[in-house]
């Protein structure tokens, strides 16, 4: 069966530090991945998402970026968070193939102070 | 531009009864649709979807139902127990690579 891991679960970092998320699958070979933002009381912003390793599309200008180094694996980087980055952020995963179902991570707690 | 919203931001229901949750969007060309639910902290669980090519798609307590000439999508569970109570979203796609969520509606099952 397939898993989605993402880590770390909850980060709390400065204003001006820099981000690593990084998400993984295991089961599956080729999915599309994606990176979504939950802002408190908001509903899901996709970031990012990635059809192959070295395919990103960006959804929403902004200070983050992200990088598919590996076919299963999918990170989420900034050089210098912002206080408006704090936020829930959720990778998923979708089959390339025969399931249109979009499959979620556990997410990571962002706190920018 | 929210291709897909979620107009009811909350809703309280009594446990045994039913829970419907509405969904409308504007994009002709979605062909698949998604429910899912989510806990705090957590990622959102897949609950069940439906094909444009159907109008309806039950499983268990679950059904949800799809009206094309409307652009509207419901949830309906039946019957709601305390443990139904979280965030639900409705999300569509076209051609399935990229997904758009509404904004979620929070439902509280009163026991």
């Amino acid at each position: 069966s397939q898993t989605i891991h993402q880590w770390p679960a909850t980060l709390v970092q400065p204003v001006g530090s820099p981000l690593s998320l990084e998400c993984t699958v295991e089961g599956t070979s080729n999915p599309n991945l994606y990176w979504y933002r939950q802002a408190a009381g908001r509903g899901l912003q996709l970031l990012f998402y990635s059809v192959g390793i070295g395919q990103i599309s960006s959804e929403v200008p902004q200070n983050l970026s992200a990088s598919r180094p590996q076919d299963r694996q999918f990170i989420l980087s900034s050089k210098k968070l912002l206080l408006s980055d704090s936020g829930f952020y959720l990778c998923a995963w979708k089959s390339r193939t025969s399931d249109k179902t979009q499959y979620f991570g556990p997410g990571t707690r962002l706190l920018v102070l | 531009d929210q291709q897909v919203k979620q107009n009811s931001p909350s809703l309280s229901v009594q446990e045994g009864r039913i829970s419907i949750l509405n969904c409308d969007y504007t994009n002709s060309m979605f062909d698949y649709f998604l429910w899912y639910k989510k806990y705090p902290a957590e990622g959102p669980t897949f609950l069940i979807s439906i094909s444009s090519i159907k109008d309806k798609n039950e499983d268990g307590r679950f059904t949800v139902f799809l009206n094309k000439s409307a652009k509207h999508l419901s949830l309906h569970i039946v019957p709601s127990q305390p443990g139904d109570s979280a965030v639900y979203f409705c999300a569509a796609s076209a051609f399935g690579n990229q997904f758009y969520f509404g904004t979620g509606t929070s439902l509280t099952v009163i026991p």
